[in-house]
Parts: C-alpha cells; sequence; structure tokens
C-alpha cells in the first residue's frame, strides 16, 4: 500500500519559515492536500490540489509538490501556527485516501 | 459556525458493539461522499471509512474492514458507523468528515466535526 512519510516533529523560531516535508513513492504524479489540527481544535484543510488555499488561509502558506517529496511551507511562522500538520494523497491503486503520520511544527 | 455535529461515543467494553452518527448542518451533504477519520490517544490522524455520495460504494481501512460498517441518510442529512468487536485499539476520537467535491471520492475533506470519544475498555 501507499505510504506517506513525515518528519514527527520541525521547530522554527517566530517569523523564520517553517518547511513540512511529505515523503511518497513519485508523489509528484499525485494530488496532496495538506490539513493543520491545532491542539483541542478540529481539523482545517489548509491547501488542496498541491498549492491551492482555501477561502480563508493565510497567504503565508504555501506548497509544492516534485518527485518524491511534496512540502508545506509557512512563511513568517507566528505562534498560533504551532499544530500537527498532515499531508494526504488518493492511492488510486486501492480507492482509498492515504494520511502521513502528522507533523508537529513547535514555534519556540 | 458547526456543520458537522457527532454522536454516541461513549465506554464500551471488547468485543461490544456502539453505533456512531454525524449530523450535518446548513452544508451541502447530499452529494457530497463523506469519511470518518479517528485520532487514537497520542497518535495521529487515521482513515477510517469513506462512503460515496449515493451510498452505494463503501471503503474501510484495513484496520477496521469486516468490523464496522459506514452508512447515510441523505434524506436525514446524516451519516453513521456501526462499530462492532471492539478492541481497545478502536480507542479515539471519531471525527466524520465532508469531501470536498460533489460525486467525487478522490477529494480533500473540507469539513470536519469536533469529534465524538470511543473508549474500548473492560
Amino acid at each position: 500500500s501507499y505510504v506517506l512519510t513525515q518528519p514527527p516533529s520541525v521547530s522554527v523560531a517566530p517569523g523564520q519559515t517553517a518547511r513540512i516535508t511529505c515523503g511518497g513513492d513519485n508523489i509528484g504524479s499525485k494530488t496532496v492536500y495538506w490539513y493543520q489540527h491545532m491542539a483541542g481544535h478540529v481539523p482545517v484543510l489548509v491547501l488542496f490540489d498541491d498549492n491551492v488555499r482555501p477561502s480563508g488561509i493565510a497567504e503565508r502558506i504555501s506548497g509544492s509538490n516534485s518527485g518524491n517529496t511534496a512540502t508545506l511551507t509557512i512563511s513568517g511562522v507566528e505562534p498560533w501556527d504551532e499544530a500537527d500538520y498532515y499531508c494526504q494523497v488518493w492511492d488510486a491503486s486501492r480507492d482509498r485516501p492515504v494520511l502521513g503520520g502528522g507533523t508537529n511544527l513547535a514555534v519556540l | 459556525q458547526v456543520n458537522l455535529v457527532e454522536s454516541g461515543g461513549g465506554v464500551v467494553q471488547p468485543g461490544r458493539s456502539l453505533r456512531l452518527s454525524c449530523s450535518s448542518f446548513e452544508i451541502t451533504f447530499r452529494n457530497h461522499p463523506m469519511y470518518w477519520v479517528r485520532q487514537a490517544p497520542g497518535k495521529g490522524l487515521e482513515w477510517v471509512a469513506l462512503i460515496s455520495f449515493d451510498g452505494r460504494e463503501s471503503f474501510y481501512s484495513d484496520s477496521v474492514k469486516g468490523r464496522f460498517t459506514i452508512s447515510r441518510d441523505n434524506s436525514k442529512r446524516t451519516l453513521s458507523l456501526e462499530m462492532n468487536s471492539l478492541r481497545r485499539e478502536d480507542t479515539a476520537v471519531y471525527h466524520c468528515a465532508r469531501g470536498k467535491y460533489e460525486k467525487v471520492l478522490a477529494a480533500p475533506m473540507d469539513v470536519w466535526g469536533r469529534g465524538t470519544t470511543v473508549t474500548v475498555s473492560s
């Protein structure tokens, strides 16, 4: 089955740029979605179709996807960006969604 | 603004059954696929089940296949998850979520509920 690999944690100082990676076999050929899950809150879709922000999502959030790695980038990190971030793709060979293990973004 | 509300969680003994429900408010429900996603304590989000917009197709993770059944009633705008033969490892917060695109299975989840907690313990 298709597997997505994320680093367990990423730490950045406020104002810096955070990059969260999502690795998968030829993931560049798939469409990637990203979710933000803050503690005690509902998960929120922050990117779809690799790099499209839903209405209301800050322009500081962007995405890229090529080769074996998709990346979520948060520029000018704010303390309230601290959350778990998950990538997701659709595994067409098994007709099911696949979620990465999640990355905890810590704002130092 | 609350669009999806889950209910039915609780404490249940291993081997027993439980039925979760998800009610939708003020969002389009009928034409969208619906998901159940869970998060065990200290773990990440895990997809559990998916149902097509018309209820004709359903899909399950390997960990619940054969034990859980997803269903929907579009006339009542509700989604359900029948959970049988529950195991301790099914302990989690269960979220329902809506697929973003109408009538398309391969879609991101754009609306989520707050979740209902299931604890499997003797």
